[in-house]
Formats: C-alpha cells, structure tokens, sequence
C-alpha cells in the first residue's frame, strides 16, 4: 500500500538548536518528493521538490535530503519564526499525491 | 512564482445550503487542479481532480453528487458543496501545477467552512 509517514508527530526544540524531521515513504513510481510549510489557517508553501536518492536542496536554514526509501529535512539553528507544521508529500503513478500527516515544531525563543 | 488563489478564505453557512468555492490560477494556466479537504490536526486528503474541460475524478468514498466540481476555464475551478450538513465543516484547499514554470504543485490558502 502507497503511503507517507512523518516523524515525529511533533517536534519543540529552544532557539538555535537543530533538529531533523522524517518522511519515509513507500510509494511506486516515485515521481518527486515535496516539502511544504502550513501555517495554521493557510494552505501549504511550497519549500522543495527532491527527484532522486543522493538530492539536496536548501534554503535559509532548511536543507531536504533524499535517499530511496525517506527524507529527512534538517533545520539548522532554528527560529521561533519556523514554529509550522512540516508536510512532506510524494507523487507517484498517475500523478497522484500522498500526503504525510506532518510535524508540528514549536521553536521556542 | 505560481499563484493559487482561493476564495472565500471562510465561510459559515446553514444546513441544507449549497456554498461554492473558487479556485484561481492567478499566472498560469491549469489543465488540472486538485481539491483537498483537511481535518484538524490532520493532513490533506485528495477529494477530486479537476480536469479543464472534462468530468472531474473523484477519490473513493467522495459523493460526486455532494461535492460538484467544474473546470470551465484553464484558470478557475469551483467546488460546490451542496446540501451542506455540519459533518462536511471542514478547510478546504485546491491545487495547481504551474508545469510551464517549473514550479512544484502550488496550493491555495484554503476555505474554512463551518456549517450550523
């Protein structure tokens, strides 16, 4: 069965101290693998797109990492600005989207 | 970048009535857009993919009669709920892939329907 796990289910962590959140994932035909930020209230932003094992991407104080079977998205020095709930997303066969059910971190100043 | 715009951002309705959603590709054309519905504390679960010109495809378990999409233009997309009941209250976000751009698949800001 496709489907998305994120870990952990919620992450606090104190100004400055970094941290790395999980997807692991088991989907055929694995099409990309996304990262998105949701605010409470608001849709997902879009934060990366990985394509294949061994890609990275970063920004700011965010780096995605991919390997075959999960991604990891590791926060470096965190703010309370990054205080979000973390979804990651794969797109496999059909075009079709399976959502984790994300990590909310709490950055506490 | 590629834009999503929703609206309305919330709305309350009562029992029994019909609430549509806009769904707007403010840059770019979308052949196809996707409509998710997200309960609390919960991730975004694919309802229907909205397709230009043709007949949505609805996930199992969605009532194609209840939840009424169209697609009449590469930069709209309407989601209808209709006979709303308290058990459809719920936020509601719609997708699209600005493929031109290059762009990963962007989302609205989301419809908070609370239905009394």
């Amino acid at each position: 069965e496709d489907q998305v796990t994120q870990s952990p289910e919620a992450l606090r962590l104190q100004e400055g101290e970094s941290s790395s959140l999980n997807c692991s994932y088991t989907v055929s035909g694995l099409r990309g693998l996304f990262w998105y930020r949701q605010d409470p209230g608001k849709g997902p932003e879009f934060l990366f797109t990985l394509y294949s094992a061994g890609e990275e991407k970063e920004k700011e104080r965010l780096k995605a990492t991919l390997t075959k079977k999960e991604s990891f998205l590791h926060i470096t020095a965190p703010k309370p600005e990054d205080s979000a709930t973390y979804l990651c997303a794969v797109l496999g066969n059909f075009n079709k989207f399976y959502f984790g059910s994300g990590t909310k971190l709490n950055v506490k100043p | 970048g590629a834009v999503v715009s929703q609206h309305p951002s919330w709305v309350i309705c009562k029992s029994g009535t019909s609430v549509k959603i806009e769904c707007r590709s403010l840059d770019f054309q979308a052949t196809t857009m996707f409509w998710y519905r997200q309960f609390p504390k919960q991730s975004l679960m694919l309802m229907a993919t909205s397709n230009e010109g043709s007949k949505a495809t609805y996930e199992q378990g969605v009532e194609k009669d209840k939840f009424l999409i169209n697609h009449a233009s590469l930069t709209l997309s309407t989601l209808t709920v209709t006979s709303a009941h308290p058990e459809d209250s719920s936020f509601y976000i719609c997708s699209a892939r600005d493929l031109a751009g290059g762009y990963g698949y962007t989302f609205g800001s989301g419809t908070r329907l609370t239905v009394v």
